[in-house]
């Protein structure tokens, strides 16, 4: 079967920076892709990473180590829009569905 | 402006009716994908299509068929057979399938 785990929940204040992990147990890999979503909103993808190393794209970073089937999502300067779920989601391979985590809640507190 | 959409947003159904939900999309994707999603929960796939007049099984497709007969409209039934219909539904679409753009989705609740 195919596993992704991700912490169920994670607290920060604003300003501060918060790193969301997720491990992946899958029968393939292609990438692995980070979407947002506020509550009772759409997802929105954020970053998708292929190759191991860093993505920076403003104040969001994504890594990935395909040797450790890992990845995290850095989110700095955190405000409280960043309040939302985050879900890291494997692409098995080229052209096919995502497999999604369950979600991290993020809540951030002045 | 181009975008996808889904109605309606909220839809009530007794048990055991059929149930139709929406998906529009005008992003000129290919690729086309029904998710579920409860409460605290990740998204689960149910179907998705790669072109027209194609479609594939998700993890969780007992219960829920699917057309594609256009490029820009994906609609899901959602049939009598399903056990636990209740849940907020997501459609979405992409060109690469790590990049989707979901629609605002519809909360079915089935009484």
């Amino acid at each position: 079967g195919q596993s992704l785990e991700q912490p169920s929940e994670v607290t920060a204040v604003e300003g501060a920076i918060v790193q969301i992990n997720c491990t992946y147990q899958t029968s393939g890999f292609y990438g692995l892709s980070w979407y947002q979503q506020h509550d009772g909103g759409a997802p929105t993808f954020l970053s998708y990473n292929a190759l191991d190393g860093l993505e920076e794209t403003g104040r969001f970073s994504s890594f990935l180590s395909r040797s450790d089937s890992y990845g995290y999502l850095l989110l700095q300067e955190l405000q409280m829009k960043d309040s939302a779920s985050y879900f890291c989601a494997v692409n098995l391979q080229a052209g096919t569905a995502l497999i999604f985590g369950k979600g991290t809640t993020l809540s951030v507190s002045s | 402006d181009g975008g996808i959409t889904q109605s309606p947003k909220y839809l009530f159904r007794k048990e055991g009716q059929n149930v139709t939900l929406s998906c529009e999309q005008n992003l000129n994707h290919d690729a086309m994908y029904w998710y579920r999603q409860d409460p605290g929960q990740g998204l689960r796939l149910i179907y998705y299509s790669q072109i027209v007049n194609d479609f594939q099984k998700g993890d969780i497709a007992e219960g829920y068929s699917v057309s594609r007969e256009k490029k820009e409209s994906f609609p899901l039934t959602v049939t009598s057979a399903q056990k636990n219909p209740t849940a907020f539904y997501l459609c979405a679409s992409s060109f690469d399938s790590y990049e989707q753009y979901f629609g605002p989705g519809t909360r079915l609740t089935v009484t």
